[in-house]
């Protein structure tokens, strides 16, 4: 299948400060790409959508200007934590797919990343 | 928007025994529906999934069911072992590059 890599796996930051996620998708282009978090012992939650060469599409509750996404090439999406807060602590994780025709249907994921702010 | 529930949110079974995990979903134009097998602070792992016109399908010990009248599909596993303990999620999405939508998930165990 499809690769999807995002790095880095684990961050520990300060109260404040930003941390940028790098999701890439190593074998296709991906023209959109999602973010999701996830808390303890809860689901994926669509964070928002990621369009290669326009704005994201943010869900409702999710501040804009508070998680930043970047989506310059077709093969890369980022997600910036700005002021980083305690509450931000959370597994973030970036999918793609499906590639090819409209057969494929399968979703990729990467790897995940753990945020923890002190 | 479309809307996944998922039951039980947890489920214990004795070795060998059988486990079905249901989900409902909302939106009738949803037409792919994946089973992921997540373990702690690992991506999810796609274990099965069932496109809208298939009514079941099924690959060794893990089968999904289909309605899409009631729109309600289910996950079974037979003859589990210690192995499949995880948490299970089910997911719905639209035709074309939509987002899946995850149920709350399952957390199975099996007792060995």
């Amino acid at each position: 299948g499809a690769v999807v890599s995002q790095h880095p796996s684990r961050v520990i930051c300060k109260s404040g400060t930003s941390v940028k996620i790098e999701c890439r998708s190593l074998d296709f282009q991906a023209t959109t790409m999602f973010w999701y978090r996830q808390f303890p012992k809860q689901s994926l939650m669509l964070m928002a959508t990621s369009n290669e060469g326009s704005k994201a599409t943010y869900e409702q509750g999710v501040e804009k200007d508070k998680f930043l996404i970047n989506h310059a090439s077709l093969t890369l999406s980022t997600l910036t934590v700005t002021s980083a807060h305690p509450e931000d602590s959370s597994f973030y994780i970036c999918s793609a797919g499906p590639v090819g025709g409209s057969m494929n249907t399968e979703a990729f994921f990467g790897q995940g990343t753990r945020l923890t702010v002190v | 928007g479309e809307n996944v529930e998922q039951h039980p949110s947890t489920l214990s079974v004795q070795e060998g025994d059988s486990a079905v995990i249901k989900c409902t979903y909302s939106d009738s134009a949803s037409n792919y529906f994946p089973w992921y097998k997540q373990e702690l602070g690992k991506r999810p792992q796609l274990i099965i999934d069932i496109r809208s016109n298939v009514g079941e399908k099924k690959d060794q010990r893990i089968a999904v069911t289909l309605n899409k009248t009631a729109k309600h599909f289910s996950l079974h596993i037979t003859e589990t072992q210690p192995e499949d303990s995880a948490v299970y999620f089910c997911a719905a999405r639209g035709a074309g590059n939509t987002p899946l939508v995850f149920g709350k998930g399952t957390r199975l165990s099996v007792i060995a």
